[in-house]
């Protein structure tokens, strides 16, 4: 049973163009959500997180989004660079702590 | 500070074998979380483990099983492997359970394990 899904297994992008990433869950109880980055060859990489109390949450050019009565979240980079083209991860938790559930991944490629 | 570290890499097996991966926190971690990626499920959660007890527990068969050392070390066994175990085995370790411990969760490179 597939909690957290992530419907475009990829996305292309012009560089200096915004990327969207979307993601949904199913389980009312995730209170805490992540996005990874993963590089081949590489384990996931920590990108940025939000918690249920917020509705959007900035880090540099990677910004998180969360619409709990939608349940759905997405993330948007701005401006997009080669160097983003990866794999993304969205990841929920029903806690701060604890297992994660992840979706399945976007590929970004990132073109000039 | 070196990074999470899993070996072998690479391993292939054949139906029916048993396989034994490791994965080395980073030093002064105490919570190793294991995952299986194959394509189309993303990452799915195997167990974690803190101060050699298993904490959480995945929706995986008996067939996978894990433990934790007392230097924090942490195993994954695989026995009677399938075709369908052929996936990316990535550790991840975290410095406690406590909240916010997330966000601080780093992965290691991953096994990629291909059963024949």
């Amino acid at each position: 049973d597939q909690q957290v899904k992530q419907n475009s297994p990829s996305l292309s992008v012009q560089e200096g163009r915004i990327s969207i990433l979307n993601c949904d869950y199913t389980n009312s109880m995730f209170d805490y959500f992540l996005w990874y980055k993963k590089y081949p060859a590489e384990g996931p990489t920590f990108l940025i997180s939000i918690s249920s109390i917020k509705d959007k949450n900035e880090d540099g050019r990677f910004t998180v989004f969360l619409n709990k009565s939608a349940k759905h979240l997405s993330l948007h980079i701005v401006p997009s660079q080669p160097g983003d083209s990866a794999v993304y991860f969205c990841a929920a938790s029903a806690s701060s702590w604890g297992k994660l559930q992840f979706g399945a991944g976007t590929q970004v490629v990132v073109t000039p | 500070k070196a990074g999470v570290t899993q070996t072998p890499r690479y391993l292939i097996k054949t139906r029916g074998q048993q396989v034994t991966l490791s994965c080395s926190p980073i030093s002064g971690h105490r919570s190793v979380s294991w995952y299986q990626q194959t394509p189309g499920q993303g990452l799915q959660f195997l167990f974690e483990y803190f101060s050699e007890t298993q904490r959480n527990k995945g929706n995986f068969p008996g067939r996978f099983s894990g433990r934790q050392f007392s230097n924090s070390r942490s195993e994954m066994n695989v026995s009677t492997l399938e075709l369908g175990d052929s996936a990316l085995y990535l550790c991840a370790s975290s410095p406690s359970l406590l909240a916010g411990a997330l966000r601080t969760q780093y992965f290691g490179p991953g096994t990629r394990l291909l059963v024949l």
